[in-house]
């Protein structure tokens, strides 16, 4: 079946340093969404990307939707506490959502 | 804008139970979705509802079920309810079909203990 991939499941970083998730997808998607979710809350939209090749930039979050729409990537520039949480991509592959795994930002004491 | 509100937000239930969860979508929003949540499992689709019909599923037993009432609000039940089913239990509104382009909106979601 249809799937997107998310890797990696977990990435531990130092305060100030980057962090970089990435999805890639079995079949070419319509568009991706991003979300975020907190320690102990619920996914939050962050973005949809639906070009091919398009890149958006959210202050120190940059997101890309590779050119064959198969894959997407979400880097995070000098990460701060505050971005601590699971990032999920959900592609949208014939009018349905389909979730990755999420990959866990943990930053390192 | 009222957010999505699932109540109850905590449930403890006994195997062979069941159990219903109810979710209050977005003013406006006609699309439900319900997600299963666990340690490490990411978040696995159940089933969406659109203007009181089923139009997506996951692969989920039939033990999971769903509906939509007229005013777009959507319970889902578990029945027989086993250990494995312990999770937290999100519900997503979106506003136009349910299709991949529409954001979802999260509720709070509603954590199920099974003993």
């Amino acid at each position: 079946g249809q799937q997107v991939m998310q890797i990696p499941q977990y990435q531990h970083v130092q305060e100030g340093e980057d962090f970089t998730t990435y999805c890639n997808s079995s079949t070419t998607l319509s568009n991706i969404q991003w979300y975020k979710q907190r320690p102990g809350g619920h996914p939050v939209f962050l973005i949809q990307l639906v070009k091919s090749g398009e890149v958006k930039k959210q202050k120190r979050l940059t997101f890309q939707f590779g050119e064959a729409k198969k894959n997407s990537s979400l880097h995070i520039t000098a990460t701060q506490t505050t971005d601590v949480g699971t990032y999920f991509c959900a592609g949208d592959s014939n009018y349905q959502l389909i979730w990755g795994a999420g990959t866990k930002l943990i930053i390192k004491p | 804008k009222a957010g999505v509100t699932q109540t109850p937000r905590y449930l403890i239930k006994t195997r062979g139970q069941q159990v219903t969860l109810s979710c209050s979508p977005i003013s406006g929003h006609r699309s439900v979705s319900w997600y299963q949540q666990t340690p490490g499992q990411g978040l696995q689709f159940l089933f969406e509802y659109f203007s009181e019909t089923q139009r997506n599923k996951g692969n989920f037993p039939g033990r999971f079920s769903g509906r939509q009432f007229s005013n777009s609000r959507s319970e889902m039940n578990v029945s027989t309810l086993e250990l494995g089913d312990s999770a937290l239990y999100l519900c997503a509104s979106s506003r136009a079909g349910g299709r991949g382009t529409d954001t979802q909106y999260f509720g709070p979601g509603t954590r199920l203990t099974v003993l």
